[in-house]
């Protein structure tokens, strides 16, 4: 049973390019997150979304960000026009569902985005 | 504002002995914590689970206490082994979707 899958794992672009995330959450599980991490700091919630739907956004900024999770294939996270402060660690996480209380993410590999 | 506090500072400690790590929190009402692992390059690991009307949990080595008066959770590892090295991040939700991490406390077992 594969786990969270994210590709890829490193990721280099110069500013003004764009950078796509993907993210293939566990088989079976149907929500999705994405945190960013910068080094010596805490995961930052971005966005939550289910299949087709986008839940909560409230963490992604304004510009440039954007998240979709298609009925079929993966997850992605885009930026567009990357800025320098964009260099960061992209966590996916995923989880079963919410219906009953708390569920365990499960946190993929991360990709390691650095704009040059 | 809201805040999440881990120690900052990396925790060393000797093969054998207990690390307990702390996890403050304020201007939170959180309906469960979590702990997770995390180590160098690679995504957290879930670890542990408690809700707001629980006091402790445990699995195996591990035990998580969980104190809503003074907003505090302490995670224990006990018998620790240089294979505990890893930073270990504290995680709140208040029952919506959103899960706030702290910036994590990194531990070293020496052996």
């Amino acid at each position: 049973n594969a786990g969270v899958m994210q590709n890829p794992r490193h990721l280099v672009r110069r500013r003004g390019q764009e950078a796509r995330l993907r993210c293939s959450p566990m088989k079976g599980h149907s929500h999705v997150y994405w945190y960013r991490q910068l080094p010596e700091e805490g995961l930052k919630f971005m966005v939550y979304l289910q299949k087709e739907n986008i839940i909560d956004e409230s963490g992604m900024p304004k510009e440039r960000f954007s998240a979709e999770f298609p009925k079929e294939g993966p997850s992605i996270l885009r930026i567009q026009q990357v800025v320098r402060g964009d260099s960061a660690a992209y966590f996916c996480a995923s989880s079963r569902n919410r219906d009953r209380g708390p569920e365990t993410q499960y946190f993929g590999p991360g990709t390691r985005l650095l704009v040059l | 504002s809201q805040k999440i506090e881990q120690n900052s500072e990396a925790l060393n400690i000797q093969e054998g002995k207990t690390a307990t790590l702390t996890c403050n929190y304020t201007n939170y009402s959180p309906a469960y914590l979590q702990w997770y692992r995390q180590d160098p390059g690679r995504g957290p690991v879930f670890l542990l689970l408690i809700r707001e009307n629980e006091k402790e949990k445990r699995k195996e080595r591990l035990k998580v206490t969980f104190d809503t008066t003074l907003k505090q959770s302490l995670f224990h590892i006990t018998a620790s082994q240089p294979a505990d090295s890893a930073t270990y991040l504290c995680a709140l939700n208040t029952g919506g979707f959103k899960t706030i991490f702290g910036a994590g406390t990194r531990l070293f077992v020496k052996a």
